[in-house]
């Protein structure tokens, strides 16, 4: 089945640091790719997703690319603010046979300390 | 991307009691809501998908005469937890289903049961 490995966290950074995490994935079809972050007591925001091989999606200083052929899509940004400290989850949905679901990586927690 | 809500944010109730979450979709009419639950530092638990005008499907695992799901409209879904115990305290989000590969999650519900 569809499954989606992170790095385990917490990440803990200075501010104006550079940010990488970790994702990798493994699906039968051909996926989108999705990162979502959640801030502490909230749900979850759609923060990028890339649909098919070389997309980058990019929002709020944020950017990942859509890797085939390393199965990855591993999330940066060039320098953090203690606002991004929050929980990042790389997630995907197969939608070669029609489908919807979305399987979750177990999440990353990110801090950022001035 | 749409915009969720859920109520309540968050409920205490004592064990034997039922809840019911509420999840509405406030400007898409979503035939398709999915229901999650999130333990603590721990990654989202997709519970059953909830079609409009329709039995819900449940994941494996998942009980449902206990957690009954209705989405009686294409912008409101409900969970109703029956019988609640302290074992089924947690967060759970619901999310509404946007063209075949994105969702957009509401705020969640803290459920706590004593």
């Amino acid at each position: 089945g569809d499954s989606v490995t992170q790095m385990e966290g917490p990440v803990t950074l200075s501010e104006e640091a550079f940010l990488t995490i970790n994702c990798t994935y493994t699906a039968t079809g051909y996926p989108s790719l999705f990162w979502y972050v959640q801030y502490p007591g909230e749900g979850l925001q759609l923060l990028l997703k890339a649909t098919k091989a070389d997309d980058k999606g990019s929002n709020k200083g944020f950017e990942a690319t859509y890797r085939k052929e390393t199965t990855s899509f591993h999330l940066e940004k060039g320098s953090v603010q203690v606002s991004d400290s929050a929980v990042y989850f790389c997630a995907l949905v197969d939608v070669t046979g029609g489908g919807n679901k979305l399987t979750f990586g177990t999440g990353t927690q990110l801090k950022v300390e001035l | 991307g749409a915009v969720v809500s859920q109520h309540p944010s968050r409920v205490i109730c004592k064990s034997g009691t039922s809840v019911k979450i509420e999840c509405r979709s406030l400007d898409f009419q979503a035939t398709t809501m999915f229901w999650y639950r999130q333990f603590p530092k721990q990654s989202l638990m997709l519970m059953a998908t909830s079609n409009e005008g329709s039995k819900a499907t449940y994941e494996q695992g998942v009980e449902k005469d206990k957690f009954l799901i209705n989405h009686a409209s294409l912008t409101l879904s409900t969970l109703t937890v029956t019988s609640a115990h302290p074992e089924d305290s947690s967060f759970y989000i619901c999310s509404v289903g946007q063209n075949t590969d994105t969702q957009y999650f509401g705020p969640g519900t803290r459920l706590t049961v004593l």
